[in-house]
């Protein structure tokens, strides 16, 4: 166990649909960020929070936002999906903003949408 | 631009041989940090080492190896006497250290490993 949550493990869905996936940091880190793995593009950056702000955007979708709540957790929201949508999603989280003690990973939430 | 390079798509070995998984990286930042993940079939993400730009040493465990070399922009990874178990993609990352970026980690497209008994 990483100490970061990821829920759920697993998602199937439709297009057309939106869907929810929640992280849960590692405790004591305040830094969390959400990437996505398919088969396409790889691993890719998708959205940087720290302490309840957004810091950074890497290769977000305008269907795609998130945000991080007063405890820290985090949800990645994804709407309209596409087919192409059907990825891994990672969360991982890190002390602070520069990730310079490394970062933990969650175990990752598969997304399929049929 | 890709910033991390990882030229070798798919290795595939004999157990017990040695090999090494290339990554090369580009960044215009003096301050950087560069990562390897091993990601097994199982999915996980599995955190191996993680180096700054300032620390060229050499680094050695156990049958795992890295070799940072900031004239090449490269950070090799060997493995002495692969074993089965050493089956995965593993992925080369460069955090760079500016705010803009926000220290996320550039990924590599992933170097897949099959060792054969």
């Amino acid at each position: 166990d990483s100490g970061v949550t990821q829920t759920p493990k697993h998602l199937i869905t439709a297009t057309g649909q939106r869907v929810t996936l929640r992280c849960s940091p590692r405790s004591g880190d305040l830094s969390v960020y959400w990437y996505q793995q398919s088969l396409d593009q790889g691993l890719q950056f998708l959205i940087q929070y720290y302490n309840g702000e957004e810091r950074a955007k890497g290769n977000i979708l305008e269907r795609f936002s998130a945000q991080q709540f007063p405890d820290l957790h985090s949800e990645l929201n994804l709407s309209s999906l596409e087919l192409g949508d059907s990825a891994l999603y990672f969360c991982a989280s890190s002390v602070e903003v520069g990730g310079l003690y490394g970062y933990t990973f969650g175990s990752g939430t598969r997304l399929t949408v049929v | 631009a890709q910033k991390v390079t990882q030229a070798q798509t798919e290795i595939s070995v004999v157990e017990k041989e040695d090999v090494t998984l290339d990554c090369v990286y580009e960044t215009r930042d003096t301050t950087y940090y560069l990562f390897w993940y091993k990601q097994p079939p199982s999915g996980e993400l599995v955190f191996l080492i993680r180096r700054n730009s300032f620390d060229e040493q050499n680094e050695i465990s156990g049958r795992y190896s890295w070799n940072f070399q900031k004239s090449t922009s490269s950070f090799n990874f060997t493995i002495t006497a692969s074993q089965v178990v050493d089956s995965a993609v593993y992925f080369c990352a460069l955090s760079e250290a500016n705010v803009n970026s926000g220290y996320a980690l550039n990924f590599g497209k992933g170097t897949s490993l099959l060792v054969t008994p």
